[in-house]
């Protein structure tokens, strides 16, 4: 059964505190991609990769950091930097992110982060 | 760059009644354009997607979508709505640079008995 699986589902944090939240895929995809979640605003861009190895800045990448070391695998951390981590992040990926018609992202079911 | 806007971050109608739920985008390029579903604590399902094939695209769960370039709309309809309906819809487009999406800010269904 193909699909997307994100670890955990609800992720508890202390200020200060860095953490990292898990993304696996095993629709043998090429591209990934993180989003955050806020109330009201949509999802915004956080990483995205498009080969293992290499991976790019999105639109809010200030306080995260990812890795791509393998295919199937995209985790996402959150440091302590980042200012305002509470929020519900969503990993998705595509076949091979070049923006042709059949490069349709599927996402995640999501981690909701809250920063106690 | 490219922008979505959803008007209405709030839709409520009656079951049966028809749904419509609005999307207005802006891109420099031909685009291709998306509508995704989110149920509560839930990731995002694909519903239906525009690729220039046809301009009346039908998606899952009876819901389709019409490409208008002279209105630069993609608007999101279902004729009768069902309680199971109720959920978060994302309009999203994509085209200028690779597959990077621009989502809207998402529109609340809500559905009345």
């Amino acid at each position: 059964d193909g699909g997307i699986t994100q670890s955990p589902k609800y992720l508890f944090r202390k200020e200060g505190q860095n953490v990292t939240l898990s993304c696996e895929q095993n629709l043998n995809h090429d591209a990934m991609y993180w989003y955050r979640q806020d109330p009201g605003q949509g999802l915004r861009l956080i990483y995205y990769s498009q080969i293992v190895n290499d991976f790019q800045k999105g639109d809010i990448a200030e306080g995260y950091s990812v890795s791509r070391e393998k295919k199937e695998s995209f985790p996402l951390t959150v440091t302590s930097a980042q200012k305002n981590p509470t929020a519900f992040y969503l990993c998705a990926s595509s076949i091979d992110g070049g923006g042709s018609s059949t490069d349709t992202q599927y996402f995640g079911p999501g981690t909701r982060l809250t920063v106690l | 760059a490219q922008s979505v806007t959803q008007l209405g971050s709030h839709v409520s109608v009656s079951e049966g009644a028809l749904v419509l739920l609005r999307c207005n985008y802006s891109s420099s390029v031909p685009p291709y354009l998306f509508w995704y579903v989110q149920y509560p604590n839930q990731g995002l399902q694909l519903l239906l997607k525009y690729t220039s094939a046809a301009t009346l695209v039908k998606g899952i769960n009876g819901f389709e979508a019409e490409f208008k370039k002279s209105e630069t709309s993609f608007h999101l309809t279902k004729p009768s709505a069902h309680m199971s309906d109720a959920a978060e819809y994302f309009c999203a487009v994509s085209g200028v640079a690779g597959n990077m999406l621009t989502f809207g800010g998402g529109t609340r269904l809500m559905v009345k008995p």
